[in-house]
């Protein structure tokens, strides 16, 4: 299995406050990516990384920032979490090629 | 952008072979067309890529006429553990930013 983690892997929180989740690899693979998934959907792109410091927007970006200081590592943040932003998030990577995409084991967060 | 059209659910016998038809009526030319299949609380993980013809690998195969406006993946003898949703995914190889992820296909295997 690719060498994916992500952290937390569950979390609940209050509205008004900042979380951040955290990707880290270790395939040394290009491109990262965020997702949510909610019920009977599925994945929906938040951001993405095609290197170190380049960023991109996905489809749902609002509400979210990311940021890339280092190849292994992909943060993504909630500045100011709502209840709409219940979700769980899905970390993936890959590389140039095939560009299969390889996933995390994702993150559960709840904000109440 | 191609989406993609696939049923919502489908109900198979362990040992059958189960097949999954997905249309992309709008496919480009550059497009491959990619398969996905998730457990409960897990991520997707990659099934088959294609492009045309036919691909197989050592899960599963994948059929794609010469349209292209479908394609139909085939999983030989299934058993209980298949169980799970399955992707369909259309794209440039390699631009996985642009890829839509649909509601996917709940397939469901009884004993």
């Amino acid at each position: 299995d690719a060498g994916i983690t992500q952290s937390p892997r569950h979390k609940v929180t209050e509205t008004g406050t900042p979380v951040t989740l955290r990707c880290h690899q270790t395939e040394n693979h290009r491109y990262m990516y965020w997702y949510r998934q909610d019920p009977g959907h599925g994945l929906r792109l938040i951001h993405y990384s095609y290197g170190v410091k380049d960023t991109d927007k996905g489809e749902v970006s609002d509400g979210y920032s990311v940021s890339r200081s280092k190849t292994e590592d992909f943060l993504l943040t909630l500045e100011s979490a709502t209840s709409s932003q219940t979700s769980v998030y899905f970390c993936a990577i890959s590389d140039l090629g095939t560009g299969e995409l390889f996933f995390g084991e994702g993150s559960r967060l709840t904000v109440l | 952008l191609a989406k993609t059209t696939q049923p919502i659910s489908m109900d198979s016998y362990e040992g059958q072979e189960v097949n999954i038809t997905c249309s992309h009526n709008n496919i480009a030319t550059n497009d491959y067309i990619t398969w996905y299949q998730q457990f409960p609380s897990q991520g997707p993980r990659f099934i088959i890529q294609g492009y045309k013809t036919k691909v197989t690998n050592e899960v599963a195969s994948l059929f794609i006429p010469a349209d292209r406006k479908s394609s139909t993946l085939s999983l030989p003898r299934v058993s209980l553990s298949d169980t799970a949703v399955y992707y369909c995914l259309v794209g440039e190889a390699g631009s996985n930013y642009q890829l839509i992820w649909g509601a996917g296909t709940k397939l469901i295997i009884k004993p």
